[in-house]
């Protein structure tokens, strides 16, 4: 039973455009979110949250919005640069106290190119 | 601040044989996290400790896998016996009491035969 869902495997995208990333959950309990970042043989690194209560969170180049009632949320990543190419994990979490068990999608391998 | 480290960071064993990983948090992180990464699947937690105590270890296969935090710090993951489906990466990660989200090692990659 796949509680965080990553439907598309990989995602190719031209330097300088927009990547968008999207992930859907099915746990309504869910109330906070991450996204981590990992290169091959790394582990992933934690790149942007949202907690339940906001509906977009921006950080640099990077924003992820989330649609409570659609149980969707998304990851932009604009300009994209060759050093985002990596495989993107959205996560959920029961709270954002960091004692709470985060559960993993199976992740999106995105690929920039030039 | 170091980051969380692990060993070994490959692994190759022949099945039935056994393992152990071993996991040093950052300083001070009191809730340490061991995941299993299958290539293709996002990972998945096995155990999850509080100081030395265990908080989760619901999806831990406790026939053959073991986890131990000895007082409150370095871990250790160990498989006995191994099958050919642990073959994966083993991340352990770590968190404080105010932080957001974890902080993942490097990973040992388990490859059985």
């Amino acid at each position: 039973d796949q509680q965080v869902k990553q439907n598309s495997p990989s995602l190719s995208v031209q330097e300088g455009r927009i990547s968008i990333l999207n992930c859907d959950y099915t746990n309504s309990m869910f109330d906070y979110f991450l996204w981590y970042k990992k290169y091959p043989a790394e582990g992933p690194t934690f790149l942007i949250s949202i907690s339940s209560i906001k509906d977009k969170n921006e950080d640099g180049r990077f924003t992820v919005f989330l649609n409570k009632s659609a149980k969707h949320l998304s990851l932009h990543i604009v300009p994209s640069q060759p050093g985002d190419s990596a495989v993107y994990f959205c996560a959920a979490s029961g709270g954002a106290w960091s004692a709470s068990k985060i559960i993993f999608g199976s992740g999106t391998r995105l690929s920039i190119r030039p | 601040e170091a980051g969380v480290a692990q060993s070994p960071r490959y692994k190759i064993i022949e099945k039935r044989q056994s393992v152990a990983f071993w996991c040093n948090p950052i300083s001070g992180h009191a809730t340490l996290y061991w995941y299993q990464q299958i290539l293709g699947q996002g990972p998945k937690l096995l155990i999850q400790f509080q100081n030395n105590g265990v908080v989760d270890d619901s999806q831990l296969p406790k026939d053959r896998f073991s986890a131990e935090r000895l007082k409150g710090v370095d871990s250790t993951l160990k498989i006995q016996p191994a099958k050919l489906e642990d073959s994966a990466v083993y991340l352990c990660a770590s968190s404080s009491a105010s932080g957001y989200g974890y902080t993942f090692g490097s990973g040992t990659r388990l490859t059985v035969v």
